[in-house]
């Protein structure tokens, strides 16, 4: 079974470039969250996807976005890249069941995204 | 505001000693708490997980213990070996409120070093 794949794997932008991180969750997962990791600030979550729908949302400002399509693959947008922004994007993936047994919503991670502003 | 805290900081094991790592959390809405174990340039993985309704689960190695008077729990390495040497986090999350399952609020990790 394929675990979830990220890409690109690394990217480098300059100030006020937008970017766009994509991400395939586990076959049969339909819930895809985002998490930024920084040394400062450790593992923060972004936006969570449930069929289609963003269905969390972390505090982080407007210029983070995502979405995800109808085979729960999902996207994730920076616009106005600042230098701050530099992180690994995580996202992890998940059967995200409502009140279900915990191991059917066990995140599973991928490898990141090592974005760089330059 | 840190919803979840976690100590050490760092951590030196010899090997075959024990490993212990604590978190305390905040909310008691939090029913799921995992464990994550991260070498560098990889993804977090999944290493155990505990409901509040059991005080202590193992897995091999891996111990949690869970304290949900205190609002603490902890992770236990038996034996630890140089190849436990990563990052370890903790993890705390609300699976039985609708919508609040994608999002696990991370405690701000552990380097765990175990010298052979």
């Amino acid at each position: 079974k394929a675990g979830v794949t990220q890409t690109p794997r690394y990217l480098i932008k300059t100030r006020g470039q937008q970017v766009t991180l994509s991400c395939s969750p586990i076959s049969g997962h339909r819930s895809v969250s985002w998490y930024q990791q920084t040394p400062g600030q450790g593992l923060q979550f972004l936006f969570e996807y449930f069929s289609e729908t963003q269905r969390n949302k972390g505090n982080f400002p407007g210029r983070f976005s995502g979405r995800q399509f109808s085979n729960s693959r999902s996207e994730m947008n920076v616009s106005t890249l600042e230098l701050g922004d530099s992180a690994l994007y995580l996202c992890a993936s998940s059967f995200g069941l409502a009140g279900a047994r915990s191991s059917y919503n066990e995140q599973f991670f991928g490898p990141g995204t090592r974005l760089t502003v330059l | 505001q840190q919803q979840v805290k976690q100590s050490p900081q760092s951590l030196i094991v010899q090997k075959g000693g024990i490993s212990i790592i604590n978190c305390a959390y905040e909310n008691t809405a939090f029913d799921y708490f995992p464990w994550y174990q991260q070498f560098p340039g990889k993804g977090p993985a999944l290493l155990i997980a505990i409901r509040p309704d059991v005080s202590e689960k193992k897995e091999g190695r891996f111990t949690i213990s869970f304290n949900k008077s205190a609002k603490q729990f902890s992770l236990h390495i038996m034996d630890s070996q140089p190849g436990d040497s990563a990052t370890y986090f903790c993890a705390a999350s609300k699976l039985n409120y609708g919508g609040s399952q994608g999002n696990l609020i991370f405690g701000k990790g552990t380097k765990l070093s175990v010298k052979p």
